[in-house]
């Protein structure tokens, strides 16, 4: 059974400083995904993730991909208020077809003034 | 782009009636999901349709649960004999199949329910 794993699971962090947060899977994947999600809001979109060493950047988000390792992070450089939120990846099940998305806990964080 | 659209936003019902959603996904996309969220939980898969078919169905759907895609478009969840673990807040996604491989789900507001 695929299981994702997000570390930590809460943050809270000053604004201008810069940290990293990881994202585990336990089975091998093809594709994985990272989600924004303010309180009582949806889901958005960040990144997604196919290959081994993919790196996106959007903003003050920089989001990696080590497929052996099973490995993502989400680097925020010189975190500002408005990026507090809580942060998701998932991972899709890697069976045949499968188009189901499997979900960490989340990470909340906090930024800090 | 009108984007995933649900109704109700919010559905308080007594535990033992029955409640149904809908959901509206964005025009092109011909794949549709529904999760499932619980407070500090991320979502949790229950089913996905391509066009009419239900294709996938999550452990979690049971019994109670039933979705249906009738033309492809909208879809709706209904749930019966609701009980308060059914309290939660049940997300709708799309997505195109074209581009399913490297574009992400796109959410709708979601409906949260509480069973009282």
């Amino acid at each position: 059974e695929l299981k994702v794993e997000q570390n930590p699971l809460f943050l809270s962090m000053q604004e201008g400083k810069n940290y990293t947060i990881y994202c585990n899977y336990s089975t091998t994947s093809d594709r994985l995904y990272w989600y924004r999600q303010d309180p009582g809001k949806s889901l958005e979109s960040l990144f997604v993730l196919l290959s081994n060493g993919a790196v996106k950047q959007e903003g003050r988000l920089m989001a990696s991909l080590d497929t052996k390792a099973r490995l993502s992070t989400l680097h925020i450089t010189a975190a500002v208020h408005d990026l507090s939120a809580t942060y998701f990846c998932a991972v899709v099940r890697p069976q045949g077809g499968s188009e189901k998305l499997v979900f960490g806990k989340g990470m909340k964080l906090t930024v800090n003034p | 782009d009108t984007g995933v659209s649900q109704d109700p936003r919010h559905k308080i019902t007594k535990r033992g009636q029955n409640v149904t959603f809908r959901c509206d996904p964005i025009s092109e996309h011909n794949r549709l999901y529904w999760y499932r969220q619980t407070l500090g939980q991320g979502p949790e898969f229950l089913t996905y349709f391509q066009n009419e078919a239900q294709l996938e169905k999550s452990r979690l759907l049971s019994d109670r649960f039933s979705a249906e895609r009738p033309k492809g478009s909208f879809s709706t969840l209904e749930i019966q004999r609701t009980e308060q673990g059914d309290s939660a807040m049940y997300l709708c996604a799309s997505s195109s199949w074209a581009s399913s491989y490297n574009s992400p789900l796109h959410f709708g507001n979601g409906t949260r329910l509480t069973v009282t």
